[in-house]
């Protein structure tokens, strides 16, 4: 099956300094890669996703790029503010079939003052 | 206000006792999902279901089994708990197998002691 690895776990940056959380996965077939947002003892909610006909979409202050031969994905949040403090999730699958997320182990971001 | 609802929030329980951790939606969605939130493990797919009257094992369903009899409702029983269960319990649902977007509930925090 799918494995996703999320690095880094940790990542503590200033405000308005960039922040890059990067992930890969093994399966080759996975088309889906959607990133998931999850604030102190919320529910995790989707911020931003590409599919693998694109190489990267922004959106305001997030982006997510994708190198299919590398397979990897990353997460690039500009002008961090203190409301981006919060645990992050990559995730992969494959649509058209019995989707199933699979996700990373998460990345604990603090943005301090 | 339409989503996703969790029951209990919170529950200790104690080891060999049998539990159940309800989930109701009212997106009418197809999919349905329960996962485990472990520190450093992230989100783990434990059974998920396709559409109402399938069931599928995730990346770790021992111990636990799930039912789907009708579209709305996705309960998660533990036969006999183990401390190893105590975790996080989200369940999740989306508009169908070919679609992106998670929708998660607000989370069920179980202590097995």
């Amino acid at each position: 099956g799918e494995n996703v690895e999320q690095h880094p776990s940790t990542l503590s940056v200033q405000e308005g300094d960039s922040a890059v959380i990067k992930c890969t996965y093994s399966d080759s077939a996975s088309n889906y890669f959607p990133w998931y947002k999850q604030e102190l003892g919320k529910r995790p909610q989707l911020i931003i996703d590409i599919r693998s006909n694109v190489g990267e979409k922004k959106d305001q202050r997030i982006a997510v790029t994708l190198n299919k031969t590398a397979k990897h994905f990353s997460l690039h949040i500009t002008e961090t503010q203190p409301e981006d403090s919060a645990v992050y999730f990559c995730a992969a699958t494959i649509t058209g079939t019995a989707s199933k997320l699979t996700f990373g182990t998460g990345t604990r971001l603090q943005v301090t003052l | 206000i339409a989503g996703i609802t969790q029951a209990p929030t919170s529950q200790i329980l104690a080891a060999g006792r049998r539990m159940t951790l309800r989930c109701t939606q009212d997106m009418r969605h197809n999919a349905m999902y329960w996962y485990r939130q472990d520190l450093g493990l992230g989100l783990r797919l434990i059974h998920y279901s396709n559409t109402a009257g399938t069931t599928g094992k995730g990346e770790v369903p021992d111990g636990y089994s799930v039912s789907r009899a009708n579209t709305d409702d996705f309960p998660l029983t533990l036969a006999s708990a183990v401390p190893s269960q105590t975790s996080v319990y989200f369940c999740a649902s989306k508009v169908g197998q070919n679609t992106g977007e998670l929708f998660f509930g607000e989370g069920s925090r179980l202590t097995v002691l």
